[in-house]
């Protein structure tokens, strides 16, 4: 099956750092690649969606300066946290859908917890 | 927004038990699919429904759908302990090619 690579798996790291996530395709191309964040026992939520060669579409209420979103190829998306801080720690999971008969399926990466100090 | 709302928010059972996680939702849709999340990992998709099928079957897991009631449910039969975990139901709208997750339910499962 199709697998996503997400790393890394956790970080903590100091107020005003930047950090970033990276999100991998291992095994087929990804043309649009999802990022999600996620409080404990509560659902996902929509952070933004990018399409490989063009600028990401961020959902309203997050900010665009604040998770930059780089989907320069097929197989890789990154999102990076910019000068973080103790409210944007959070679970951050990456998806992605391929082509094809998979288009319709989301294909997770493992996840990143993040925490500012 | 959410717009999947799930049912039980928490269900415990005892292995060898049938589960059964509900889902409903607001807007047309294309298909609505089942997602299982482990504690502190990616989610994995289940099963997917198309919105002009009723009921859908995949092992241990039957899926139903109902578009009149705009609801859906998951059942889990003969359960186990490795089912520990939590369900989200996810809709495509007719409009859009994005997911919608509702608010999960967690299943325990208890040997």
């Amino acid at each position: 099956g199709a697998v996503v690579s997400q790393h890394p798996s956790w970080v903590i790291c100091k107020s005003g750092t930047s950090v970033k996530i990276e999100c991998r395709s291992l095994d087929f191309q990804a043309t649009t690649m999802f990022w999600y964040r996620q409080f404990p026992k509560q659902s996902l939520m929509l952070m933004a969606t990018s399409n490989e060669g063009s600028k990401a579409t961020y959902e309203q209420g997050v900010e665009k300066d604040k998770f930059l979103i780089n989907h320069a190829s097929l197989t890789l998306s990154t999102l990076t946290v910019t000068s973080a801080h103790p409210e944007d720690s959070s679970f951050y999971i990456c998806s992605a859908t391929g082509q094809g008969s998979t288009w319709e399926k989301l294909f997770f990466g493992s996840g990143t917890q993040l925490s500012v100090l | 927004s959410q717009q999947g709302e799930e049912d039980p928010q928490a269900l415990s059972i005892q292995e060898g038990e049938n589960a059964t996680m509900n889902c409903s939702y607001k807007t047309s849709i294309n298909n609505l699919q089942w997602y299982r999340q482990n504690s502190g990992r990616g989610l994995v998709h289940l099963i997917l429904i198309r919105s002009n099928e009723r009921e859908k079957h995949s092992g241990r897991l039957r899926v139903t759908l109902d578009t009149s009631k705009k609801s859906s449910s998951l059942l889990i039969t003969a359960s186990r302990a490795a089912d520990t975990a939590s369900y989200f139901c996810a809709t495509r709208e007719t409009s859009g090619s994005r997911l919608t997750f509702g608010e999960g339910t967690q299943l325990t499962v208890n040997p």
